[in-house]
């Protein structure tokens, strides 16, 4: 089966550094990349679309110079959270949708939890 | 742009209880929807997926959910839950909107499942 994994799975840093998280695709190519961000005990908001060979498209409210988004691959998308701050803290995640599938198709990536003290 | 709601946060249940989740969507195009669960410590998983045909669909472990599109619903349902059921679950809607389609997912039902 389709398979996503992220790089850290738990990261810890101190406020005003930056952050990189990785997501990868192992066994597709991915040409849609999304990036999630999930608050305790809140559903997952999608925070960017990130396109292969383009510029991510982000969602109302999120800043992009904060979270810059690089999709260089068909099977790597980053997100670096810069200049991280502890209200940044919270789970990240990535979905990945195969090259040729529908819009509807997306594979979960197992997540990454940030702690910015 | 799509939007969903659903109606419980918590819900507690005893063993072999009846479980129905309600999931309300609104958006005037096409949708594909999904229920996903997340076990405690673990990542999303797909549990059933509606994109067209016999609006029952059945998934995984037991559940099913009937979409009717007059009322904007898909909720969730199991005739039968087990302690291991206990999880949050999220209902989610996919929809083209400008850029491409997009899933939006609901605010979850933290479900827990008394032994």
């Amino acid at each position: 089966g389709a398979v996503v994994s992220q790089h850290p799975s738990r990261v810890i840093c101190k406020s005003g550094t930056s952050v990189k998280i990785e997501c990868r695709s192992l066994d597709f190519q991915a040409t849609t990349m999304f990036w999630y961000r999930q608050f305790p005990k809140q559903s997952l908001m999608l925070m960017a679309t990130s396109n292969e060979g383009s510029k991510a498209t982000y969602e109302q409210g999120v800043e992009k110079d904060k979270f810059l988004i690089n999709h260089a691959s068909l099977t790597l998308s980053t997100l670096t959270v810069t200049s991280a701050h502890p209200e940044d803290s919270s789970f990240y995640i990535c979905s990945a949708r195969p090259w040729g599938a529908g819009g509807e198709t997306q594979y979960f990536g197992p997540g990454t939890r940030l702690l910015v003290l | 742009a799509q939007s969903v709601s659903q109606h419980n946060h918590h819900v507690i249940l005893s063993e072999a209880a009846s479980l129905e989740l309600g999931c309300n969507y609104s958006y005037g195009g096409t949708v594909n929807l999904f229920w996903y669960v997340q076990y405690p410590g673990q990542h999303l998983q797909l549990l059933l997926k509606y994109f067209s045909g016999d609006p029952l669909v059945k998934g995984i472990k037991g559940f099913e959910a009937e979409f009717i599109k007059s009322k904007f619903s898909f909720n969730l349902r199991k005739p039968s839950v087990q302690w291991s059921d206990t999880a949050e679950y999220f209902c989610a809607v996919n929809a083209r909107n400008t850029g491409g389609f997009k899933t939006i997912f609901g605010a979850g039902t933290r479900l827990f499942v008394k032994a």
